[in-house]
């Protein structure tokens, strides 16, 4: 299986900030990486497709970049609505494996 | 506007079969999409359960290959899941959603149900 380790596991960060979220894979995959947002209670909500791609209707201050084994998610400046957990997940081979999350709180 | 549903028992006992249908409104499950199943543990990360095509393919996982059963349901719009020999560790919310394959053979669950928990107790 495609190991996901992201860092940090979690984050305390204020309205304004610039968030910057990684995601390694124990091998290379490409750009077969997508990042979900999830709230609590709430499904998961694709933000970032094949690592840079901005899925429609997600605002322009999410960015991803990577390729290989290293990717990263960043939100240029932080709203309040984008307190939440993040996952990176792989879509190269099977057994479709996600990162163990990212929370971002309020600092 | 895709929506998916996940409907089922809320609680199975021990031992048992767990059993989930998701619904689709808005798109065809007789599509080139696949179909899949995901869930979480309370507190807990994500994990991809399965896969299936609207052929009746499937992708499974290797960690609940022998436990898992989905099927395909094209005159309803549904897919289903059933997971046997249930224990307390499989208590969570199971989601399912939509793969999607887009023009340059990229996958990314793009569409979700708003998750079902079940637990498993006696």
């Amino acid at each position: 299986d495609i190991q996901m380790t992201q860092s940090p596991s979690s984050l305390s960060a204020s309205v304004g900030d610039r968030v910057t979220i990684t995601c390694q894979t124990s091998e290379d995959i490409s750009n077969y990486l997508n990042w979900y947002q999830q709230k609590r209670g709430e499904a998961p909500k694709v933000v970032i497709y094949g690592a840079s791609s901005l899925q429609p209707g997600v605002p322009s201050r999410f960015s991803g970049s990577g390729s290989g084994t290293d990717f990263t998610l960043t939100i240029s400046s932080l709203q309040p609505d984008d307190f939440a957990t993040y996952y990176c997940q792989q879509s190269s081979d099977l057994p479709r494996t996600f990162g163990r999350g990212t929370t971002v709180d309020v600092k | 506007q895709v929506k998916l549903q996940e409907s089922g028992p809320g609680l199975v006992k021990p031992s048992g079969t767990l059993s989930l249908t998701c619904s689709v409104s808005g798109a065809s499950i007789d599509s080139s999409d696949l179909w899949s199943w995901v869930r979480q543990s309370p507190g807990k990360g994500l994990e991809w359960i399965a896969d299936i095509y609207h052929s009746g393919d499937t992708n499974l996982s290797p960690s609940l290959k022998s436990r898992v059963t989905v099927s395909v349901d094209k005159s309803q719009n549904q897919f289903s899941l059933k997971l046997a020999s249930v224990t307390a560790a499989d208590t969570a919310v199971y989601f399912c959603a939509r793969l999607m394959l887009d023009y340059d053979g990229l996958y990314y669950f793009d569409y979700w149900g708003q998750g079902i928990l079940v637990t498993v107790s006696s």
